[in-house]
C-alpha cells in the first residue's frame, strides 16, 4: 500500500521556538494533505487541510498564523509551529490522499511535539 | 454537522473471547464510514471502510463491520481477539462526495486484552 512518510517522530523544543514537521507521500503524488493534532485520550481532530500549490483551507478555532502549512510540491507537505508553548505539545498526524483517485487517506505515522 | 460517537472509552476482554466495538453516527444522507486502529506511539491504520453495497464488511486482521442504516451504526466485530489486537480504535466518518482525508472521528475506544 501507499507510505506515507511523517519527520520527525519526535521532537522536545523551548518554549517561544518554532518547529517544522514534515509529511511525505513516498510512492504516491498527493494533491491534497491533511494535519490532524490528538491531545493525549482525545480524539484525532482535522486542524488544516493543505493543498499543493494554493493556501491551505484551516479548521475553524486553528490559528492559520501560528500553524503555518506550505505544500510545495505534490509529494511534501510541512506544518510549522510557530512560537510554540507547552499547550501546543500534543501528536500530530498527517494524511494523504493519492491524486489519481482512490477513496483512501494514508496516514503518516505521526509526531510527538513536547514543548518545555 | 456530522459527528461520531463511540460509547465505549474503554474494553477489556479475555485472549479468545469476541469483540464488539459500538459506533454511532450522526448525518442526513448516507456517510462514508471507516474503522482505524492506533497502536501506541503511531499512526492510523485503515481496517475496513464502507462506501455503499452489501453492508457486512470485511476487513484486514479478521475484523468485520456491519453498517446498519436504521440504527445509524457501524460496529466493529471480531469473532476471536488475539493480544495483539490490543490498541485504540477509531470509527471515522466523511460526507459522501467530499475528500476522502477529511475525516471526523468518534472519540476512541481502547481495548485491552487480558491472557
Amino acid at each position: 500500500g501507499a507510505v506515507v512518510s511523517q519527520h520527525p517522530s519526535w521532537v522536545i523544543c523551548k518554549s517561544g521556538t518554532s518547529v517544522k514537521i514534515e509529511c511525505r507521500s513516498l510512492d504516491f503524488q498527493a494533491t491534497t494533505m491533511f494535519w490532524y493534532r490528538q491531545f493525549p485520550k482525545q480524539s484525532l481532530m482535522l486542524m488544516a487541510t493543505s493543498n499543493e500549490g494554493s493556501k491551505a483551507t484551516y479548521e475553524q478555532g486553528v490559528e492559520k498564523d501560528k500553524f503555518l502549512i506550505n505544500h510545495a510540491s505534490l509529494t511534501l507537505s510541512t506544518l510549522t509551529v510557530t512560537s510554540a508553548h507547552p499547550e501546543d505539545s500534543s501528536f500530530y498526524i498527517c494524511s494523504a490522499k493519492d491524486h489519481t483517485g482512490g477513496t483512501e487517506a494514508f496516514f503518516g505515522q505521526g509526531t510527538r511535539l513536547t514543548v518545555v | 454537522a456530522q459527528s461520531v460517537t463511540q460509547p465505549d472509552i474503554h474494553i477489556t476482554v479475555s485472549e479468545g473471547a469476541s469483540l464488539e466495538l459500538r459506533c454511532n453516527y450522526s448525518y442526513g444522507a448516507t456517510p462514508y464510514l471507516f474503522w482505524y486502529v492506533q497502536s501506541p506511539g503511531q499512526g492510523l491504520q485503515l481496517l475496513l471502510k464502507y462506501f455503499s453495497g452489501d453492508t457486512l464488511v470485511q476487513g484486514i486482521k479478521g475484523f468485520e463491520a456491519e453498517f446498519k442504516r436504521s440504527q445509524s451504526s457501524f460496529n466493529l466485530r471480531k469473532p476471536s481477539v488475539h493480544w495483539s489486537d490490543a490498541a485504540e480504535y477509531f470509527c471515522a466518518v466523511i460526507e459522501g462526495g467530499t475528500s476522502y482525508g477529511k475525516l471526523t472521528f468518534g472519540q476512541g475506544t481502547i481495548l485491552t486484552v487480558h491472557p
